[in-house]
């Protein structure tokens, strides 16, 4: 079935140092993508979303394409601040079921 | 616009009782899906209600169940709690999945 795969955690940064959380799917068809952060404490927020290929979503400074030959859709931001700690959830829309298949989800600590 | 509501914020409960919790979808949305997330773990998907039927449940046994109120609202329902249910249930509404889920701050279930 449907899936997607993130890099597994945790990861720790600097106040300012560059992001990269990578995320690769599996689908049949092409299936919408999606980023979700959870703060300590909270639920899940939307992040970022991109429906197609080559679309690039963004929002706070994140940003992530939708790569089809890669089947990919990293989230990366240029310049990570103490208040990005968190953890991120890749996911995409499983046609077949009509349910959003979430990823393991990276913990990610930023240090002053 | 008044996000998914979920309550109650903590619940306790002894092995063997039952527990009922309660989503109100963001006014609009028909569709109202239940994760479990057990601690250091990722989403599992429960169940997925839509126009007071439901749709499709994950892979969790019959002693997890719901249903879906005129008003969209929705309960979902725990019998003979295991130590193992104690996790955070989280409910999320959408108008279409690619829109993207839009989730409450769920409720920490604590099982004694």
């Amino acid at each position: 079935g449907d899936s997607v795969t993130q890099m597994e955690g945790p990861v720790t940064l600097s106040e300012e140092a560059f992001l990269t959380i990578n995320c690769t799917y599996t689908a049949t068809g092409y299936p919408s993508l999606f980023w979700y952060v959870q703060y300590p404490g909270e639920g899940l927020q939307l992040l970022l979303k991109a429906t197609k290929a080559d679309d690039k979503g963004s929002n706070k400074g994140f940003e992530a394409t939708y790569r089809k030959e890669t089947t990919s859709f990293h989230l990366e931001k240029g310049s990570v601040q103490v208040s990005d700690s968190a953890v991120y959830f890749c996911a995409l829309f499983y046609v077949g079921n009509n349910d959003m298949r979430f990823g393991a989800g990276t913990r990610l600590t930023v240090k002053p | 616009e008044a996000g998914v509501t979920q309550s109650p914020t903590h619940l306790i409960k002894t092995r063997g009782q039952q527990a009922t919790l309660r989503c109100s979808p963001i006014s609009g949305h028909t569709s109202v899906y239940w994760y479990q997330q057990a601690l250091g773990l990722g989403l599992q998907f429960l169940l997925w209600y839509d126009e007071g039927e439901e749709r499709n449940r994950g892979n969790f046994p019959p002693r997890f169940s719901g249903r879906q109120f005129p008003n969209y609202s929705s309960e979902l329902n725990v019998n003979a709690l295991e130590l193992e249910d104690s996790a955070l249930y989280l409910c999320a509404s959408s108008k279409g999945t690619v829109y993207g889920y839009t989730f409450g701050s769920g409720t920490r279930l604590t099982v004694v």
